[in-house]
């Protein structure tokens, strides 16, 4: 069965930092794309960053930008969102999901709930 | 970058109606559109991919059609649990843009 953990949200403070962690089983982690999507409350789904199977191919939402950064160890199957110079309108629930080319965001976890506020 | 619009953005509908919510991306991406459903509260899940292949285990009633521009998603029988709401996204290149949204209600 598949399985994907969120972890590592909570309350900072506007400019502050936070890294996201999400802990993959059930499928072959190493051979997946992997995707971060958010939901501000009470709004609709917004792609955020995914990354390839190797770490080397990173895409990003225009608006993170140079502020998020995706990583991944395939090793622990798992993969993390580092935020950096978080902004009150990135407050959302932060989902992992998997990335499928022919079945698009196929596995999404619980989330993660991230507050950016003073 | 490409954009997904959705229409309606919400609509309430009695049960047993069939339901049609379309959607349209700003350029052509072949079948790269998936269909999700948020239940209030809960986890989005996949219902449709590739235009119109159902995800495994979504019920029968569910379909997708088109391609390039113009998308449909139609539950052909509207039951009390479809109570959601719907969205589209694009994937056929980053980002995989999703629409805003569609509201479904029972009347």
């Amino acid at each position: 069965e598949v399985h994907l953990v969120e972890s590592g949200g909570g309350l900072v403070q506007p400019g502050g930092s936070l890294r996201l962690s999400c802990a993959a089983s059930g499928f072959p982690f190493s051979t997946s794309w992997m995707s971060w999507v958010r939901q501000a409350p009470g709004r609709g789904l917004e792609w955020v960053a995914n990354i390839n199977q190797d770490g080397l191919e990173k895409y990003y939402l225009g608006s993170v930008k140079g502020r998020f950064s995706i990583s991944r160890d395939n090793a622990k199957n798992s993969f993390y969102l580092q935020l950096n110079s978080l902004r009150p309108e990135d407050t959302a629930v932060y989902y992992c999901t998997r990335d499928h080319s022919v079945a698009a965001n196929d596995y999404w976890g619980l989330g993660t709930l991230v507050t950016v506020s003073s | 970058d490409i954009q997904m619009t959705q229409s309606p953005s919400s609509l309430s509908a009695s049960i047993g109606d069939r339901v049609t919510i379309t959607c349209r991306a700003s350029q052509g991406i072949s079948k790269y559109l998936a269909w999700y459903q948020q239940k209030p509260g809960k986890v989005p899940k996949l219902l449709i991919y590739g235009g119109s292949t159902l995800q495994s285990g979504v019920p029968s009633r569910f379909s997708g059609s088109g391609s390039g521009t113009d998308f449909t998603l139609t539950i052909s029988s509207l039951q009390p649990e479809d109570v959601a709401t719907y969205y589209c996204q694009k994937y056929n290149t980053v980002p995989w843009t999703f629409g805003q949204g569609t509201k479904v209600e029972i009347k």
